[in-house]
């Protein structure tokens, strides 16, 4: 089992509707979570994180975390051609004195079609 | 610099060869990371610098693998004997300490023939 799991996709979704992608991680004792958005060809970059339970929105952007279940969420309003990227969810250790040392999942390829 | 800069961009080796690899972080970062990235997979921690105290070389997959920040600013990875397994998009990215928000540069593609 990996320690950061996300569905590869492709996702398809249309303009203008809601994206979800989602994200279950092994670790239990893990703190901290972040996406990123990573385009073709070009490096990622940080999108949102989250630490405590709940919801955290920012703009078209909500990230939702659930300890209990482990799973990490991120919601995308409004969709746009523009979102087509691939999201990459990210964990960090419990206790890592490191905190640039991200677990990576795989990545979800987002399609959003005109 | 406006952002995290690495090069070269772009990079073919022949097996055997040895390669370097440079990144330019941000300025004032005082955190700079290395990581690999196959494709279609999500980037994989090599090593971790504070300064230029090497304080996390866990991630390096083998002992052809190496990397320095002497200064604590710009930092190289050298690859001895390139395999073909080492193929990859090899990322650097800096962050302001303890914030855990990594800046990543536009990466170095490797391709070992």
């Amino acid at each position: 089992q990996k320690e950061v799991e996300q569905n590869s996709g492709p996702l398809s979704v249309p303009e203008g509707a809601i994206a979800s992608l989602n994200c279950t991680y092994s670790d239990r004792g893990s703190q901290s979570f972040f996406w990123y958005r990573q385009y073709s060809g070009k490096s990622p970059e940080l999108i949102m994180f989250i630490y405590s339970n709940g919801d955290k929105e920012d703009g078209r952007f909500t990230a939702q975390l659930n300890k209990a279940s482990q799973y990490v969420s991120l919601l995308i309003r409004d969709s746009q051609p523009s979102d087509s990227a691939t999201y990459l969810c990210a964990v960090n250790r419990q206790g890592s004195s490191n905190t640039g040392k991200l677990i990576f999942g795989q990545g979800t390829t987002l399609q959003v079609k005109p | 610099g406006a952002g995290v800069s690495q090069s070269p961009r772009y990079k073919v080796a022949k097996r055997g060869q040895d390669v370097a690899l440079r990144c330019d972080p941000i300025s004032g970062h005082v955190s700079l990371f290395w990581y690999q990235q196959a494709l279609g997979q999500g980037p994989e921690f090599l090593t971790y610098f504070q300064n230029e105290a090497q304080l996390d070389k866990s991630g390096l997959p083998s002992d052809r693998f190496f990397a320095e920040r002497p200064e604590g600013s710009v930092s190289t990875l050298k690859i001895q004997r390139t395999q073909q397994e080492d193929s990859a998009v090899y990322l650097c990215a800096s962050s302001v300490l303890e914030t855990g928000e990594l800046f990543f540069g536009e990466g170095s593609r490797l391709t070992v023939l």
